[in-house]
């Protein structure tokens, strides 16, 4: 079956200006993970949504990051005045349940601010 | 210090070699350990999952952990070209779905 989907790939943006990233998850899958991937480092956790259960935000790094999902399907990642060190790759996962340690990644989308 | 730490690499071996990948914690509290392979401009899959400590065997690799000295390995056997690939550690306590991950370590296999 289909994978996660993430778009878009690549995003050039300018600094201050605000993106929205998105990401499609495995049908079925109720939870869904935001991490983002800066170069040479670990994977940070972001944000995580169970359901229709309120979402686990506290690995967004300021308050210009936000998430939303719709039920389970779609979710939004929107980052506002966007800065240089927002610069990295976003990951979107999903699984099947919470507390599922098997989670599924899409390829990412690339983020570069100039 | 970093929660979790990992050698980033880069490792070059012939084909056919063992692959050695380790990965160093401070938080006792972990119980689920993994290892990803992430091939470039492509999102992590998961390659190993062990439970607390022990040894598990798949095919070519094995994923070792050693709770006691807060450290676990994966060794990947006869190695291909096709193992090229930054491999992730990640760790998390039981029931949590924050995984911690490492920075993962660049492997390339030489044919």
């Amino acid at each position: 079956g289909a994978g996660v989907s993430q778009s878009p790939s690549n995003k050039v943006t300018e600094k201050g200006k605000d993106v929205e990233l998105r990401c499609d998850p495995i049908s079925g899958h109720t939870a869904l993970y935001w991490y983002r991937q800066r170069l040479g480092q670990g994977l940070e956790f972001l944000i995580y949504f169970q359901g229709n259960s309120a979402p686990d935000k506290s690995g967004l790094p300021s308050d210009r990051f936000s998430a939303e999902r719709t039920g389970e399907s779609v979710s939004t990642l929107t980052i506002q005045r966007t800065q240089q060190e927002d610069s990295a790759v976003y990951l979107c996962a999903s699984s099947e349940s919470s507390g599922d340690y098997e989670q599924y990644f899409g390829p990412g989308t690339r983020l570069t601010v100039t | 210090q970093k929660e979790v730490e990992q050698d980033p690499g880069p490792l070059s071996v012939p084909e056919g070699a063992i692959v050695s990948l380790n990965c160093t914690y401070s938080n006792s509290a972990f119980q689920y350990f993994m290892w990803y392979r992430q091939y470039s401009r492509k999102g992590p899959e998961l390659l190993m999952y062990t439970y607390s400590s022990g040894n598990k065997e798949d095919g070519r690799f094995t994923a070792q952990v050693d709770k006691s000295s807060k450290y676990i390995s994966l060794f990947i056997r006869d190695s291909q070209p096709s193992d090229s690939a930054t491999y992730l550690c990640a760790m998390s306590p039981s029931n949590d779905y924050k995984l911690s991950f490492g920075a993962g370590t660049t492997v390339t296999v030489r044919a």
